[in-house]
């Protein structure tokens, strides 16, 4: 079955510099959501897309945005990056508001 | 927001059991929810509940008391493979899942 893809998986890149991560959601799957993971640490939400309108907010900084375009898949933009920006980006899909969201393999950026 | 606590830690035998306590304080309650993330993989989904009681799910089960905010999964039958991070994590009133730091499970022959 086709799963949640996320690209690139990983990334490199320099202070100040901008990166953008991709994600195509599960087939027919409508919510997108992005996840930050620090070394040992657990999964903080940054935002959901709904239907293509972000429908939630977490502790995304200033500096990221986010869009869900019309073939459902999205991306994180990520400018002025920070060395605490190094982390495990996860990308999982629903539909709608139903229970299980499917977590992609995940984007690994390190801002050296 | 979310205040979800687990142990960080539990080491345990193949073979045996092991039980990971989640407690939660929460705005609102949408699902209590637990995954297993081996390390610098993606989190995958073991079990949800939403209603009080036991789910059961082959060697993974699942308990949840929400007068208590209280939750546990319990792994039967380890297997080496079972050593991994498992998350709880709470999806509030707001449709938002919060993890908790996940519980590391080593598991020893």
């Amino acid at each position: 079955a086709a799963g949640v893809i996320q690209s690139p998986r990983h990334l490199i890149k320099e202070k100040r510099e901008t990166a953008t991560l991709k994600c195509y959601p599960i087939p027919r799957h409508d919510t997108v959501y992005w996840y930050q993971q620090g070394p040992g640490q657990d999964p903080q939400f940054l935002i959901s897309f709904y239907e293509k309108m972000q429908s939630d907010k977490g502790s995304i900084p200033d500096r990221f945005s986010a869009q869900q375009f019309s073939d459902y898949h999205s991306e994180l933009n990520m400018s002025s990056l920070e060395l605490g920006d190094s982390a495990l980006y996860f990308c999982a899909s629903s539909s709608g508001h139903s229970y299980e969201q499917f977590f992609g393999p995940g984007t690994r950026l390190t801002v050296l | 927001g979310q205040n979800i606590d687990q142990p960080t830690e539990m080491t345990a035998t193949e073979g045996a059991i092991v039980q990971i306590n989640c407690t939660y304080q929460t705005s609102g309650f949408n699902g209590l929810f637990w995954y297993q993330q081996h390390a610098g993989e993606a989190p995958t989904f073991l079990s949800y509940n939403v209603l009080d009681g036991l789910e059961e799910k082959g060697r993974f089960s699942s308990f949840l008391s929400r007068s208590k905010g209280y939750s546990y999964l319990l792994l039967k039958e380890l297997q080496m493979k079972d050593s991994a991070s498992y998350l709880c994590a709470v999806r509030g009133g707001d449709y938002k899942l919060s993890f908790g730091a996940g519980t590391t499970v080593t598991v020893r022959a």
